[in-house]
């Protein structure tokens, strides 16, 4: 089973800074296949990022991300007040397809 | 335009049964896997269950192996979850998630909150 741990657990920030979210697996993700989430409150997850690095249609380019093998990162490059979620990567390479706890971004 | 309907959440006893829907509408069913996802209130989100499109793999997490089962039906374009031998633990909101390329969800219903409880 591979466990996904994602840091840092809360980031306090303000509109207009760069952000760099972490996802490390315990295990090597066969094809990269890690996806990345949004999700704010009592809502569903939202799509950003699969295959480790492909902006899901109709993403803003301020959204980026890479990695391979067990390190991954998601980076937002200006943050809008909208940004302001839960992110979650998860994995499909193998089942069980785990998720991340989470980091939130909260406004400072 | 792609929908996802979830359906038959509610207040179950525990040791109780429930069956979840999703109804699946504006792309071809039939042709993609499908996923369970369900999220705890205020805690992340798990994986539940997924199926392939001919009902040939399925796969649980360990914490559901055994009391839930998932299926559907591509001619009524419906997508289930059996639950069994419901826990206080089970109580969450519950998505459905069309599984794309090599297995992310790219389209996701609005969720089934079910709640167990004596």
């Amino acid at each position: 089973e591979i466990v996904l741990t994602q840091s840092p657990g809360t980031l306090s920030l303000s509109p207009g800074e760069r952000v760099t979210l972490s996802c490390r697996a315990s295990q090597t993700i066969n094809n990269n296949f890690l996806s990345w989430y949004q999700q704010k409150p009592g809502q569903a997850p939202r799509l950003l990022i699969y295959d480790a690095s492909n902006r899901a249609t109709g993403i803003p380019d301020r959204f980026s991300a890479g990695g391979s093998g067990t390190g991954f990162a998601l980076t937002i490059s200006r943050l809008e007040p909208e940004d302001f979620a839960v992110y979650y990567c998860q994995q499909y390479g193998n089942s069980p397809y785990n998720f991340g706890q989470g980091t939130k971004l909260e406004i400072k | 335009e792609v929908q996802l309907v979830e359906s038959g959440g509610g207040l179950v006893k525990p040791g109780g049964s429930l069956r979840l829907s999703c109804a699946a509408s504006g792309f071809a069913f039939s042709g993609y896997s499908m996923n369970w996802v369900r999220q705890a209130p205020g805690k992340g989100l798990e994986w539940v269950s997924s199926i392939n499109s001919r009902s040939t793999y399925i796969h649980y997490a360990d914490s559901v192996r055994g009391r839930f089962t998932i299926s559907r039906d591509n001619a009524q374009n419906s997508l289930y979850l059996q639950i069994y031998s419901l826990r206080v633990d089970d109580t969450a909101v519950y998505y459905c998630a069309r599984r794309s390329g090599g297995g992310f969800s790219d389209y996701w219903g609005q969720g089934t909150l079910v709640t167990v409880s004596s």
